[in-house]
């Protein structure tokens, strides 16, 4: 079973601090690796998408991956109050067609004003 | 660009009822995906479509839930009959070919009473 592992939260964090979400993946043959916000009662929304070992960023958001420790992790800089949502880490394998994402349980977070 | 669009938002019934929800992915994405979010939980992945083909319905209850894209652009998934644990929120989402990156319509919200 491939899984996708979060700790579920909540991170409360105060305004204008860095937020750390992290994740674990179990399957070694992950290729590409996603973060996805969800405000509460909305759909997931496409925030970051990592595909190489090392830092990608992108305004106030850096994703991190480390694929030799099944390590995927997205900071926040400056978190703003509008950044509370749920955080969910994806992770894919591609198969030809049989492209799929395997989602963790999401984190929580909640930046305080 | 349009997102991806889905019908209806919310949809109450009462368990052993049927029940169908429509999704039109955006233009030009021939990868359609269903999803199932129980609260608390990240997306699980029902059905996989490439253009009007199944690529991967391994986790698709196929006893109850039944599901087709004719002509490859949109697609009804169906519920028939539906039990209690079947309250969740329906997600459609798609992918254009030669990218890795999925978009997620609104979804619906299925209460099975």
């Amino acid at each position: 079973q491939k899984e996708v592992e979060q700790n579920s939260g909540p991170l409360s964090v105060p305004e204008g601090a860095i937020a750390s979400l992290n994740c674990t993946y179990s399957d070694r043959g992950s290729q590409s690796f996603f973060w996805y916000r969800q405000y509460s009662g909305k759909s997931p929304e496409l925030i970051m998408s990592i595909y190489s070992n090392g830092d990608k960023e992108d305004g106030r958001f850096t994703a991190q991956l480390n694929k030799a420790s099944q390590y995927v992790s997205l900071l926040i800089r400056d978190s703003q109050p509008s950044d509370s949502a749920t955080y969910l880490c994806a992770v894919s394998i591609s198969g030809g067609s049989n492209y799929k994402l395997t989602f963790g349980k999401g984190t929580l977070l909640t930046v305080n004003p | 660009e349009a997102g991806v669009a889905q019908s209806p938002r919310y949809k109450i019934i009462e368990k052993r009822q049927s029940v169908a929800f429509w999704c039109n992915p955006i233009s030009g994405h021939a990868t359609l995906y269903w999803y199932q979010q129980i609260l608390g939980q990240g997306p699980k992945l029902l059905i996989q479509f490439q253009n009007n083909g199944v690529v991967d319905d391994s986790q698709l209850p196929k006893d109850r839930f039944s599901a087709e894209r004719l002509k490859g652009v949109d697609s009804t998934l169906k519920i028939q009959p539906a039990k209690l644990e079947d309250s969740a929120v329906y997600l459609c989402a798609s992918r254009v070919g030669g990218s890795y990156e999925q978009y997620f319509g609104p979804g619906t919200r299925l209460t099975v009473t």
